[in-house]
């Protein structure tokens, strides 16, 4: 399976703040995701991470309150911007591989209280 | 569009009770199926997945799920439940035309000693 790093795990921040997730996948992704999963809830995606162009987002997800980047293959960040209560949330960074039974990856996850 | 439906948001079950979460999904095509299990603190796990072989899948820590067409089922089971299973477990759908996934909602399974 392949192998997913995320940081920071756990982050406590201020209201009006920003805060960078930072997701390190091996060779073994090509397709590269990012969720929310809000308290007792199940995942939402928020976009497609596309490599050397802008993100593919879902719709009530834009791109001036998440920006993604992902310069290469193996690498990508999410940015929660001008955060507010209701984006506390965790975080997580999955990834596809290039086999066609479509399996996604998961990282640990980014826990996100804004207070 | 797939959906997946989790029936029962909670569940519980003693310690050494059969382990049952309910899953259904809507496809027009045959999907792959997937369970993945997420325990406190972390992401999530893939547990088992089902993608067009045996109808019946055994996964890691004892769970097993099987695939049943005819009910648009993929309930996920497990003998004896472990202390160690509390956890939220989600079904999910793939759909290959469209590389789309989708999540159910997620059942929380509590084991009581």
């Amino acid at each position: 399976s392949a192998v997913i790093s995320q940081k920071p795990s756990r982050d406590i921040c201020q209201r009006g703040t920003s805060l960078t997730i930072q997701c390190q996948v091996d060779s073994q992704v090509t397709m590269m995701f990012w969720y929310r999963q809000q308290p007792g809830q199940s995942l939402t995606l928020i976009a497609t991470a596309n490599q050397g162009s802008e993100a593919t987002y879902e719709s009530g997800f834009v791109i001036d309150k998440f920006p993604i980047s992902r310069p290469n293959l193996t690498f990508s960040t999410l940015t929660v911007s001008n955060m507010s209560p209701e984006d506390s949330s965790i975080y997580l960074c999955s990834g596809q591989g290039a086999g066609n039974t479509g399996e996604l990856f998961f990282g640990e996850g980014s826990r996100l209280t804004v207070l | 569009a797939q959906s997946v439906t989790q029936l029962g948001s909670h569940v519980s079950v003693s310690e050494g009770a059969l382990v049952l979460l309910r899953c259904n999904y809507s496809s027009s095509v045959p999907p792959y199926l997937f369970w993945y299990v997420q325990y406190p603190n972390q992401g999530l796990q893939l547990l088992l997945k089902y993608t067009s072989a045996a109808t019946l899948v055994k996964g890691i820590n004892g769970f097993e799920a099987e695939f049943k067409k005819s009910e648009t089922s993929f309930h996920l089971t497990k003998p004896s439940a472990h202390m160690s299973d509390a956890a939220e477990y989600f079904c999910a759908v793939f759909s290959p035309t469209g590389n789309q996934f989708y999540f159910g909602t997620g059942t929380s399974l509590t084991v009581i000693p």
